[in-house]
């Protein structure tokens, strides 16, 4: 059974940093692209990041270009995403998803969600 | 930058009825780039179609796609209780990804 656990969330202030982790199982992870998407509170889904399986390949959302790194261990089947620089519109429920097959950037499976919160 | 408009934002039907999401590109994007999803309050999305028209596993046969161009569709061919929810469309090009706006179905 595929498996996805985010972690990391929390409530920080504008301009602080948080590293989001997503820990996966049930897979192989090193040949799936990887990618995170979010949800501003009683919003529609905005894609962030995406990752190769061999890291070879990352692309950002505009709104988050140049503040948030996209990463991924294929040792430890882990996902992160470093964000800086963080802007309270930044608030949001943070998924981690599986690309359904490579070259068909779809997501079969999802993470439950960690809520990171920018507040001053 | 393409930009993916569904309606209606809303859609009031009551179980049994026939339900037609749409999902308009602002240019044409290939078949292969566009996917459905359904999500429920406080879980993460699920996938339900991919491709215009290829259901995912473990999706009902209630639920199909369909479209071309810049005009796609996700209908539910009768309403179940469990199928009352909000749905995104998504298109992906080789860098970017993004997601309509959302249609929310509710029960009548």
């Amino acid at each position: 059974e595929v498996r996805l656990l985010e972690s990391g969330g929390g409530l920080v202030q504008p301009g602080d940093s948080l590293r989001l982790s997503c820990a996966a199982s049930g897979f192989t992870f090193s040949t799936y692209a990887m990618t995170w998407v979010r949800q501003a509170p009683g919003k529609g889904l905005e894609w962030v990041a995406a990752i190769s399986g061999d890291a070879e390949y990352i692309y950002y959302g505009d709104s988050v270009k140049g503040r948030f790194t996209i990463s991924r261990d294929n040792f430890k089947n882990t996902l992160s995403l470093q964000m800086s620089s963080l802007r309270v519109e930044d608030t949001a429920v943070y998924y981690c998803a599986k690309n359904l097959v490579n070259g068909i950037a779809v997501y079969d499976a999802w993470g439950q969600g960690t809520l990171v919160t920018v507040s001053s | 930058e393409i930009v993916l408009t569904q309606s209606p934002g809303t859609l009031s039907l009551s179980p049994g009825e026939r339900a037609t999401l749409s999902c308009r590109a602002s240019q044409s994007v290939a078949s292969r780039s566009i996917g459905w999803y359904q999500q429920k309050p406080g879980q993460a999305p699920r996938l339900l179609i991919y491709s215009t028209s290829t259901r995912a596993t473990g999706s009902p046969d209630r639920f199909s796609g369909s479209g071309s161009g810049t005009d796609f569709f996700l209908t539910i061919s009768g309403l179940e209780p469990e199928d009352f929810a909000v749905y995104y469309c998504q298109h992906f090009s080789e860098t970017f990804v993004i997601f309509g706006g959302g249609t929310k179905v509710e029960i009548k």
